[in-house]
């Protein structure tokens, strides 16, 4: 099972600001079977990123992608008032297991 | 519009059984691969299951591995879990979660989640 881990556990940030969250891969990550998903308090989570970089329907261009192996990384170039949230982590693919990070909070300063 | 709604939680005594449906609507039900995640209290989110969209592959966490069954009716276009032997460690809301292959970079990943049912395990 491919263990995840993110970094940092809190991005404390003003909005304008750039967020940059990293996720590690304990073995290689097959084809890029990477995603990023966005929670918010009290909802349920909302797929960003998949493939790695690829954004989903409607993300905003601010969310990017990056990486491949173990190493990888959301970006979110501006950080707008609605984009203060939980963000993970998943690796998938062909046949599961899946996994997910145990998560980055990005809060307002 | 895609809908998952969840149903079936609630609070059930350690050992005890419980059923989960998920009502899915707004896409072609038999053409997708489904999964349920589960989310403890103020932690991460956990995948636990898997199945396919002929119904005829499923795959499990180990922490469940044992104890809960997924299944499928595509007639009524539900998602179920049946969740046996539960223990207070279940404690959590329950995600229904659609899968989609994307053929641009290859895998099934989750692009829909549902709202969630809570499960409280507890005496």
């Amino acid at each position: 099972e491919i263990v995840l881990t993110q970094s940092p556990g809190t991005l404390s940030l003003s909005p304008g600001e750039r967020a940059t969250l990293s996720c590690r891969a304990s073995q290689i990550v097959g084809t890029t079977y990477l995603a990023w998903h966005q929670q918010k308090p009290g909802q349920a989570p909302r797929l960003l990123i998949y493939g790695a970089s690829t954004r989903a329907t409607g993300i905003p261009d601010r969310f990017s992608g990056s990486g491949s192996g173990t190493d990888f990384t959301l970006t979110i170039s501006s950080l707008e008032p609605e984009d203060f949230a939980v963000y993970y982590c998943q690796q998938y693919g062909n046949a599961p297991p899946w996994t997910f990070g145990q998560g980055t909070k990005v809060e307002m300063k | 519009e895609v809908q998952l709604v969840e149903s079936g939680g609630g609070l059930v005594q350690p050992g005890g059984s419980l059923r989960l449906s998920c009502a899915a609507s707004g896409f072609t039900f038999n053409n997708y691969e489904m999964n349920w995640v589960r989310q403890a209290p103020g932690k991460g989110l956990e995948w636990l299951s898997y199945i396919s969209e002929s119904g005829g592959n499923m795959y499990y966490a180990d922490s469940v591995k044992g104890r809960f069954i997924i299944s499928r009716d595509s007639a009524k276009n539900s998602l179920y879990l049946q969740m046996n032997s539960l223990r207070a460690e279940d404690t959590a809301v329950y995600y229904c979660a659609r899968a989609t292959y994307y053929y641009d970079s290859g895998g099934y990943c989750i692009d829909y989640w549902g709202q969630g049912t809570l499960v409280t395990v507890s005496s």
